[in-house]
């Protein structure tokens, strides 16, 4: 069956311009995670939802980064008045539920340029 | 808060040697550990995982083992192919920090025929 998705696979900002990423889960997965691939901080995590609601935020940078999920699907990341340092991979994972034993299943990745 | 640790890479080998790459890892309570590889072009994908104490998890030729008293979670192959060039995240998850996980900085390895 089809995996996770993002879209666009490549987005070059200027900075101060907002911008928005896109997740598809994998279908009847509950959980969604978003994570940050960057060279000097690893691989980071920003925020999970399970189902539409948000229980931990806590690795959301600033309070120009948000993200919703609606009808238990998609998931959209935004970053508003983007700066130089938020240039990174932005990856999506889902999973069928929360559990810390469940596997997560990552999307192939947006890479953020802001100029 | 919950961390771990990988050994500093990178690492290259010739095909068929051993590899062994060791993850330690800091968190309270009984984590579940992962081992995720990214090949080159390719997203995350995991590899093998470990949910309680003395499990072994394995795939592909690779085993990695739960070692609670030494908190850590060692991935090995016993010999290596080119096609196992990738880099290789060691991971965690854990009910107290809302099932994320913590990855470690990962380690890239290179496999010369």
């Amino acid at each position: 069956g089809a995996g996770v998705s993002q879209s666009p696979s490549n987005k070059v900002t200027e900075k101060g311009k907002d911008v928005e990423l896109r997740c598809d889960p994998i279908s009847g997965h509950t959980a969604l995670y978003w994570y940050r691939q960057s060279l000097g901080q690893g691989l980071e995590f920003l925020i999970y939802f399970q189902g539409n609601s948000a229980p931990d935020k806590s690795g959301l940078p600033s309070d120009r980064f948000s993200a919703e999920r609606t009808g238990g699907s998609v998931s959209t990341l935004t970053i508003q008045r983007t700066q130089q340092e938020d240039s990174a991979v932005y990856l999506c994972a889902s999973s069928f539920m929360s559990g810390d034993t469940d596997t997560q299943y990552f999307g192939p990745g947006t890479r953020l340029t802001v100029l | 808060g919950d961390s771990v640790t990988q050994m500093e890479g990178p690492v290259t080998l010739s095909e068929e040697a051993f590899l062994t790459i060791n993850c330690t890892y800091t968190a309270t309570g009984y984590p579940s550990l992962f081992w995720y590889v990214q090949y080159p072009g390719e997203g995350l994908q995991l590899l093998l995982k470990a949910t309680k104490a003395d499990d072994k998890g394995s795939n592909k030729g690779f085993e990695a083992t739960y070692r609670k008293e030494t908190t850590s979670f060692h991935l090995e192959k016993g010999s290596v192919q080119v096609s196992d060039s990738a880099v290789y995240f060691c991971a965690l998850s854990h009910r107290t920090s809302g099932s994320r996980l913590t990855f470690g900085e990962g380690t890239q390895l290179t496999v010369n025929p």
